[in-house]
């Protein structure tokens, strides 16, 4: 049962460089969403889906893009990485809004030098 | 403007204390309050969640105590062991566009 498997697990850039962070699900959630996670600083949305063909902003998303093509995949775009990008990734599923409880892969950790 | 406050930040607790760990909301639009549980290196799991028509629900050594009128919530580890060394999230669920509103988490340590 693998869950929610995002990759790479490390990742180091130079200053405006773009990359791809992949994630894909097999739990058949129609929800997805991509959050950092800064030391001290919580989750900060980034982006989340509500399904294939549906994106939509969240609290942080200035340097980012996505898109959801299949119910599957939430691939999560950097483009021109910038130093403020260095953070841990997480991406994350869910089976409904209403029930709150998210599955979250293990993390991408970027650092952007 | 800080919707949910977490406390305490840190904790350090011996084997077999108590540890409690509070947050605080503002939104009285809220109507799921779970608590998150992460390890070093992975990403948070859902560790034990209340609705607001009940004022406490307990599953193994984790409680959650629920008072609306103060619109707090708390985590209870009871027996705590050193396996319960992680961070923990608050994320309680904003009733109008159904997001979780994180915050910012609380490093236990259990010592030996």
């Amino acid at each position: 049962n693998a869950g929610v498997t995002q990759t790479p697990k490390f990742r180091i850039l130079k200053i405006g460089q773009s990359m791809t962070l992949q994630c894909t699900q097999d739990m058949n959630h129609n929800y997805m969403y991509w959050y950092r996670q800064d030391p001290g600083m919580g989750l900060k949305l980034i982006y989340y889906s509500v399904g294939a063909g549906i994106t939509d902003k969240g609290e942080v998303p200035n340097g980012y893009n996505v898109s959801r093509s299949t119910t599957e995949d939430f691939p999560l775009r950097l483009e021109l990485a910038a130093p403020s990008q260095t953070s841990v990734y997480f991406c994350a599923s869910s089976y409904s809004s209403r029930q709150g409880e998210l599955f979250f892969g293990e993390g991408s950790r970027l650092t952007v030098l | 403007q800080q919707q949910v406050k977490q406390s305490p930040q840190s904790l350090i607790v011996q084997k077999g204390g108590i540890s409690i760990i509070n947050c605080a909301y503002e939104n009285t639009a809220f109507d799921y309050f779970p608590w998150y549980q992460q390890f070093p290196g992975k990403g948070p799991a859902l560790l034990i969640a209340i609705r607001p028509d009940v004022s406490e629900k307990k599953e193994g050594r984790f409680t959650i105590s629920f008072n609306k009128s103060a619109k707090q919530f708390s985590l209870h580890i009871m027996d705590s062991q050193p396996g319960d060394s992680a961070t923990y999230f608050c994320a309680p669920l904003a009733g109008n566009n159904r997001k979780l509103i994180w915050g910012l988490g609380t490093s236990l340590a259990v010592n030996p």
